[in-house]
């Protein structure tokens, strides 16, 4: 399986700073999927990015994709207590979406 | 609304006692998929189904069955329930296109299962 792998797993930042977290997958894909979840509630799907885009927006969050390093990151600028979740990348190709452990994001007002 | 539902939501049973978790999608998905979700070990997927009547394992599908008899319905069956199916259940379901697993996963609310 093509599972991805977060970074950091946990994440605590102040209200208005921004977050970064980091996915790295080990075969190639033809996209790869950012989710988020509240806690133990199921999770929402955020943005997709197609293997031959680099960069992507969708309001507040910013996803890159570099797949010479097999590699996405996930920027959430002007973070809000609201955005205190999990963040979940998943890989798609020929086969499912395969999840990785996520990162745990805290965003203390 | 576009909605995956999950039945039960909470189900406190004890061993060996069979359970169904049922769960429906309205989306007209071919695409639908089991996951459970434990501390540490992220989402793993069980059970996938890309279509009725079609059915592949997933990573840890050892106690599990599923069935796929109509387009909208994928439930779990757990035969003979053990303490260690104790987790939080998710079923998701998608759109597939010719490119393979390229639409977005829509999640059902989780089934919170507990084996005593």
């Amino acid at each position: 399986s093509q599972q991805g792998e977060e970074d950091p797993q946990a994440l605590s930042i102040q209200e208005g700073e921004n977050a970064t977290m980091n996915c790295s997958y080990k075969t190639s894909i033809n996209n790869l999927q950012w989710y988020r979840q509240n806690s133990g509630r199921g999770l929402v799907h955020l943005i997709l990015i197609r293997s031959n885009e680099r960069e992507k927006h969708s309001g507040r969050l910013r996803v890159t994709l570099d797949t010479s390093k097999k590699s996405s990151s996930l920027l959430i600028t002007a973070s809000r207590a609201a955005d205190t979740a999990s963040y979940f990348c998943a890989t798609g190709g020929n086969t499912p979406l395969v999840f990785g452990k996520g990162t745990r994001l805290s965003v203390i007002a | 609304e576009a909605q995956v539902t999950q039945n039960p939501r909470y189900l406190i049973t004890v061993t060996g006692k069979k359970l169904t978790v049922t769960c429906s999608q309205n989306m007209n998905h071919e695409y639908m998929s089991w996951y459970r979700q434990d501390p540490g070990l992220g989402l793993r997927q069980i059970y996938y189904s890309m279509n009725v009547e079609v059915t592949d394992k997933g990573d840890v599908p050892e106690g599990y069955k599923v069935s796929r008899k109509e387009k909208r319905n994928f439930p779990l069956i757990l035969e003979s329930p053990s303490p260690n199916q104790t987790s939080l259940y998710f079923c998701a379901s998608s759109a597939t296109g010719q490119l393979g697993f390229t639409g977005e996963l829509f999640f059902g609310e989780g089934s919170r299962l507990t084996v005593l």
